[in-house]
């Protein structure tokens, strides 16, 4: 069954400090996988996008990782900041001719000053 | 930066009643999609739209679903006859390429209240 887990749930860090998201699939056949941040009441906004031979993916202090081979991803955030706090959302893709998008339940992160 | 928008921001419907939600893509993209999120729960995909067909659809997307671009700019989510499980955040998103390797740009959402 294709499925998209993420932990922690939820994370709590002060400002400045640094974090890791995790994301472990199980979707195949593997085509993309997408890190999304999603503000409350606003919708998701794309943070980094990574193909098969991709294994790492920055954007700003954003950087996302790729394992295919024990499918797994991380979203490492760099020196937090209060605006950071949103949920990332994990969502991966499986090549299935057309293809097929599961999304993750999200990890919520809240920085405290 | 352009943005996907989408109207109405809140609707309230009856239950069994017909409803539009409506979205504009941004400009110069030829992919576009919806989504949903209940209340707590994952984002689901719902459809994808290019070349005025359906690309792609999921198990939610049922008989009661269709989508439209009735013009140049307008892209459309009806569902016939609304169920209080159709109550819902309804996400449209667009793409300038195929998904695979084009990052989709999400609206700010409908929030479908069926009563």
């Amino acid at each position: 069954k294709n499925q998209v887990e993420q932990s922690p749930q939820s994370l709590i860090i002060l400002e400045g400090k640094n974090c890791t998201l995790q994301c472990n699939y199980t979707v195949s056949p593997f085509s993309n996988l997408r890190w999304y941040k999603q503000d409350t009441g606003r919708g998701p906004v794309s943070l980094t996008i990574m193909t098969f031979s991709e294994n790492t993916k920055s954007n700003g202090r954003y950087t996302a990782t790729l394992d295919a081979d024990t499918k797994q991803s991380s979203l490492h955030i760099t020196a937090s900041q209060l605006s950071d706090s949103a949920s990332y959302i994990c969502v991966v893709s499986a090549d299935t001719g057309g293809f097929k998008t599961i999304f993750g339940a999200g990890t919520r992160l809240f920085v405290k000053a | 930066e352009p943005e996907v928008t989408q109207t109405p921001s809140h609707q309230v419907t009856q239950m069994g009643q017909e409803v539009i939600l409506r979205c504009v893509p941004i400009s110069n993209h030829l992919y576009f999609y919806w989504y949903r999120q209940i209340l707590g729960q994952k984002v689901e995909f719902l459809v994808s739209f290019y070349n005025n067909e359906i690309s792609e659809k999921s198990e939610i997307f049922d008989d009661q679903f269709s989508v439209e671009r009735p013009d140049g700019s307008n892209f459309t989510l009806k569902i016939r006859s609304t169920k209080l499980e159709d109550s819902a955040m309804y996400f449209c998103a667009s793409s300038e390429g195929r998904s695979r390797y084009q990052p989709q740009h999400f609206g700010d959402g409908t929030r479908l209240s069926i009563l």
